[in-house]
């Protein structure tokens, strides 16, 4: 098994540019989860999807933040417009059974 | 404030040593808590997991341990290694079918 996918691994950009970062899940897993690692506030869960719909977009920071689920082995999570305060490793991770997440090895985002 | 939390930031060990890594939790109704390994420049990885109705559960060289009572949970890693040097992250679930709350993370450090 491939495991969760993201691309880009690394993306530079500047501020007011708009980001797309992409997921690839594990295959026949139902659960997607999109979290934000930063040194001060360590890992934050933005959004997750279940079966494609999503559950729980409380953690998004705001209206630059959106994420889509179009089917169930992609998923986009998109910054528009990017402010430096953006600047985190983003996660993608997946899951079968609801709680066990197998996760990507992350997007290093840096807006200048 | 954050619910789940780590007693030490860091920990330094010598190779050959037991570590232990401590976390609290807050929500006594939580039902599922488990461990990451996350090394540097990668995505975190599963290592163990313990359901509410245990104290203890056991996988190779490392020990997981619940005190449910003080909403206590640590890690114990046996004969460290080297290798074993990352951050490690302890979760919990509140709800089933919801998403893993992290902790801050412990750094551990083994020196040869």
């Amino acid at each position: 098994d491939a495991g969760v996918i993201q691309s880009p691994r690394h993306e530079v950009t500047e501020m007011g540019q708009e980001v797309t970062l992409r997921c690839k899940p594990i295959s026949g897993h139902n659960s997607l989860f999109w979290y934000r690692q930063t040194m001060m506030r360590g890992l934050e869960l933005l959004i997750y999807f279940n079966n494609n719909v999503p559950i729980d977009d409380s953690g998004m920071p705001e209206d630059r933040f959106s994420a889509k689920m179009p089917n169930a082995s992609f998923s986009t999570l998109k910054i528009q417009p990017s402010e430096p305060r953006d600047s985190a490793v983003y996660f993608c991770a997946s899951t079968l059974e609801g709680e066990k997440l197998f996760f990507g090895s992350g997007t290093q985002l840096s807006v200048l | 404030g954050e619910s789940v939390g780590l007693h030490l930031p860091t920990l330094s060990v010598q190779e050959g040593d037991n570590s232990i890594i401590n976390c609290a939790y807050s929500n006594s109704a939580s039902d599922y808590f488990i461990w990451y390994k996350q090394e540097s420049g990668k995505g975190p990885q599963f290592i163990i997991d313990i359901r509410s109705n245990m104290d203890k559960r056991q996988g190779q060289r490392v020990t997981v341990l619940l005190n449910k009572t003080v909403k206590h949970l640590s890690l114990q890693i046996a004969a460290t290694q080297p290798g074993d040097s990352a951050v490690y992250f302890c979760a919990e679930n509140r709800q089933a079918g919801t998403a893993l709350i992290f902790g801050k993370g412990t750094t551990l450090s083994v020196s040869s």
